[in-house]
């Protein structure tokens, strides 16, 4: 139990699908972030929410959509996406204040794209 | 630009053995400093971290110690065991507007055999 929950752990969608990654944190933290790992790649830094405002959009395409309505909840919304967005998604959260503050992150959602 | 690297993609140690995974960073304003683990299929798992102003700093079968003159990191696990056996991660910490933006390495796989 990581303290950061995210769902579902797997998914599989078509091109053309329209779904939802949901991330929720029982950690009392303050920021939210969306990160995407891929094969051979390193974490990629995808959206900060801080206090529920986007404070970062690492140059993602407008097909991934962020929400955060609280601080508590993060979501992920994909559509039409590309076989190359398959990848894990890592969902995370830390205290939004100050430095060094210590990134924890859930399980993570795998997504396919067919 | 700014990195974080590792030297070695894979290191094959045997039980028993004392482990160590280095790491290369290139910013020299950063000030913290995370190690993670990530098993297969799960998210990274915070594992320890040090402050710019430490050397040194010790876990339970851990030790993270830094260079700050030649801008380097190691994670030293003692007595390996094969669940030690993931791919280990340096992060890099710095803060931007209040709220902490960690910029990952590529990894180190730790196979760990009987």
């Amino acid at each position: 139990e990581t303290g950061v929950t995210q769902t579902p752990r797997h998914l599989v969608m078509g091109m053309t699908n329209k779904k939802s990654l949901k991330c929720e944190q029982h950690l009392g933290h303050n920021a939210m972030y969306w990160y995407k790992q891929s094969a051979k790649k390193p974490l990629e830094l995808m959206f900060v929410y801080n206090f529920k405002e986007q404070t970062e959009n690492n140059s993602v395409p407008s097909r991934f959509s962020p929400e955060c309505p609280n601080s508590s909840h993060l979501f992920l919304h994909l559509h039409t996406l590309q076989p190359e967005d398959s990848a894990l998604y890592l969902c995370a959260s830390s205290q939004a204040q100050g430095r060094g503050n210590t990134i924890y992150f859930g399980e993570g959602s795998w997504l396919t794209v067919v | 630009g700014e990195s974080v690297g590792l030297h070695l993609p894979t290191l094959s140690v045997q039980e028993g053995d004392n482990s160590i995974i280095n790491c290369a960073y290139s910013n020299s304003a950063s000030d913290y400093f995370i190690w993670y683990k990530q098993e297969s299929g799960k998210g990274p798992q915070f594992i320890i971290d040090i402050r710019s102003n430490m050397d040194k700093r010790q876990g339970q079968r851990v030790t993270v110690l830094l260079n700050k003159t030649v801008k380097h990191l190691s994670l030293q696990i003692a007595a390996t065991q094969p669940g030690d056996s993931a791919v280990y991660f340096c992060a890099e910490n710095f803060s931007n507007s209040g709220y902490s933006t960690l910029t990952f390495g590529k990894g180190t796989m730790l196979l760990v055999s009987p």
